[in-house]
C-alpha cells in the first residue's frame, strides 16, 4: 500500500521559509514524479512543481523564484522550501506522485500550513 | 498558460440521476494530458480519469470521460450518495493547472 506523509510546522512567519517533507512508503521513488500541490482553504488546487527522481525539477512559473523542490532517495523523502512567505500562502500542502509528470495517482492526505505573525 | 473553466460551478442533482460537467480549455490541451480528480471535505484529490478518458484504477464504470482539443467532460451515469463532491479538471502541457472546480451537491 503506497502512503505518502507530509510533515512539517504548521505556523510560519512572514517573510520566513515554509519548509515541508514528504515521506514515502510502499513504492519505490525510483522511476516516478513527486509533486507539491497547494490549497488555499475553501479554494482551488494549485501546482507547485515536481521533482524526478534523479532530480531534475520543473516549477510553477508563477512561483518558481521562491521555490525549492529536492530528493533524497535513500530516505524516501522529498521536500518543499517556499522562501519570504506571506498571508497568501495560507493553505492545505499536498504531496504526489506518479509515474508520469501528466497527473497525479498517490496522494499525501495534506497539511494546513499557515502564514502568521 | 492554459487556463480551464469549469462549469457549472455547483450542480445541484438527486441520487439515481445523471451528471455531466464540462471543462473547457483557452488553448489546446493534448488528449493525452487531461485529468479528472473527485475531492471531499477534508481529503485529498483523488484521480478518476486520466488521458481524458481512461478510468484510473479502482474507479466504478459510473465515471466516463470525454472530449478534446479545447472541450472535455465528466460524465456520472447514476449518481450514488458517495458521488456528492467537489470535481477538478487538470491538463499538463508547459506547466500544470487545475480548474476551479464543479461541486455536485444535493
Amino acid at each position: 500500500q503506497v502512503q505518502l506523509q507530509e510533515s512539517g510546522p504548521g505556523l510560519v512567519k512572514p517573510s520566513e521559509t515554509l519548509s515541508l517533507t514528504c515521506t514515502v512508503s510502499g513504492v519505490s521513488m525510483s522511476g516516478h514524479y513527486w509533486s507539491w500541490i497547494r490549497q488555499p482553504p475553501g479554494k482551488g488546487l494549485e501546482w507547485i512543481g515536481h521533482i524526478y527522481y534523479s532530480g531534475d525539477t520543473k516549477y510553477n512559473p508563477s512561483l518558481k523564484s521562491r521555490v525549492t523542490i529536492s530528493i533524497d532517495t535513500s530516505k524516501s523523502q522529498f521536500s518543499l522550501k517556499l522562501n519570504s512567505v506571506t498571508a497568501a500562502d495560507t493553505a492545505v500542502y499536498y504531496c504526489a506522485g506518479d509515474t508520469r509528470n501528466t497527473w497525479y495517482y498517490f496522494w499525501g492526505q495534506g497539511t494546513l500550513v499557515t502564514v502568521s505573525s | 498558460e492554459i487556463v480551464l473553466t469549469q462549469s457549472p460551478g455547483t450542480l445541484s442533482l438527486s441520487p439515481g440521476e445523471r451528471a455531466t460537467l464540462s471543462c473547457r480549455a483557452n488553448q489546446s490541451v493534448s488528449s493525452n494530458y487531461l485529468a479528472w480528480y473527485q475531492q471531499k471535505p477534508g481529503q485529498a484529490p483523488r484521480l478518476l480519469i486520466y488521458g481524458a478518458s481512461s478510468r484510473a484504477g479502482g474507479i466504478p464504470a459510473r465515471f466516463s470521460g470525454s472530449g478534446s482539443v479545447t472541450d472535455f467532460s465528466l460524465t456520472i451515469t447514476r449518481l450514488e450518495p458517495e458521488d456528492f463532491a467537489v470535481y477538478f479538471c487538470q491538463q499538463y502541457g508547459s506547466s500544470l493547472t487545475f480548474g476551479q472546480g464543479t461541486k455536485v451537491d444535493i
